[in-house]
Parts: structure tokens; sequence; C-alpha cells
């Protein structure tokens, strides 16, 4: 499974938007790109998912430029609730071996 | 209902011991898995199974066994625990392949004395 790069820790503000990028140069071709969040004493959760271009639901949005070779997770005017650690992860589908490794995720706080 | 149950949400015990958790999940999903979140974060995967059979099993010592019943139940039976052990494990499912994310439990958090 590609590797993936992303800043260990991020500060923000409630109202702001929130980019956070993600490297995977070494992306393969039927890998897909997710995003997870993890709360404090939670289990990770699933945001976003996506192959190419523009991903958006009610969450966030996922960029992913036309090489693949990085992403960014959007989070629209943040609130104190989006404090939490969020992970990008690569990997192929349709194989019931299919496996998350998780990095180490960016573990964004956001300020009043 | 929640998705991915498991229990106990907290254990405590001595080395030596051995201990069991369990994990159940109503989703009709055909994967099940146990990831181990230790004290620096890192969640690190360590058994999958599709539909009761064993799929994935990462460098985990022998003392781990995980066992499914049915493809709605991933236990992970834990033999002579050791201080090492001490972890946030968490389970999770999927369908096949996993193309629409896992669905994590909200852990156990396992603490050996």
């Amino acid at each position: 499974l590609a590797k993936t790069t992303q800043p260990i820790s991020m500060d923000s503000y409630e109202g702001q938007e929130v980019n956070i990028t993600c490297s995977h140069n070494n992306i393969a071709t039927n890998d897909y790109i997710t995003w997870y969040q993890q709360f404090p004493s939670q289990g990770p959760r699933f945001i976003i998912q996506g192959y190419k271009t523009k991903v958006t639901n009610e969450v966030a949005s996922l960029f992913i430029p036309a090489d693949r070779k990085s992403s960014t997770l959007s989070l629209p005017r943040v609130s104190l609730s989006d404090t939490a650690v969020y992970y990008c992860l690569v990997g192929g589908l349709m194989d019931s071996s299919y496996k998350l490794i998780f990095g180490s995720g960016t573990r964004l706080l956001v300020r009043p | 209902d929640t998705a991915v149950s498991q229990t106990p949400k907290y254990l405590v015990t001595q080395m030596g011991n051995d201990k069991s958790i369990k994990c159940e999940q109503n989703l009709g999903h055909d994967t099940m898995y146990w990831y181990k979140q230790d004290s620096k974060k890192f969640l690190k995967i360590m058994f999958s199974y599709n539909n009761k059979e064993l799929i994935i099993n990462e460098t985990v010592p022998n003392r781990f066994s995980p066992k499914s019943p049915d493809k709605a139940h991933l236990n992970l039976h834990i033999n002579s625990l050791e201080l090492g052990d001490s972890a946030v494990y968490f389970c999770a499912s999927s369908e096949q392949g996993a193309q629409y994310g896992y669905t994590f439990g909200s852990g156990t958090r396992l603490t050996v004395v």
C-alpha cells in the first residue's frame, strides 16, 4: 500500500476553512484515497473517499489533482467539535484482503 | 442501534491472565477486523476475517487468537497477558473490499498491571 505523508498537527480557529494535505507519491492506479476522523476515546470514522478530481459530501470536500500524488481534505467553517485526528489512507479495493494502514495522522486543534 | 459494538469498554487485569474482548456488528458486513492503537496513537491492523475465514494475520504473538463464530461476530482472546499488551483495541467491519469504508467500534481500553 502507498505510504502517505501528512502534517503532524494543525491549528485553526472556529469558523475558518481548514485544508489538510496528504502526499502519496507512490499511489497505484487502482488505489482510492480515504480520509478518517478520530475523536479521543472513539474509533476512527469514515469521512470521505475519492479517486480523482473533487468529491463533496455533507462533512467535507476532497480535492485530488490529476497526477493523484496528493490530496487535500477541506473542512469548511470548522467548529470546536472538529478537533480530532485526521488520517489519510490510500489502498486498493475490491479485494477481501484489502486492509487499511493508518499513518500518524494530523492532529487538528480548533480554538475559540 | 450501535453498528459495531465491543465489550467490555474497559478492561484492567493482571499480567499472566487470559481475557477476551467481544465484537458484534449488525451492518451485514462480510469482513471484520481487529486493530490495536498503542500509547503513541498508531493504529495497526492485527487480524481480518471474511465470512468467518481468516484472511489477514499480521505479525501478532500467538497469544492473540481471534475467533469468528459467524460473520457478525469477531472475538479476540488473549492468553498470558503482558504489560506491553496495554492498548486500545478496535473492532471494525466493512463490505468486502472496503470500498465504502470501515465502521469502527468505540474501542476497548485494556490495561495490564
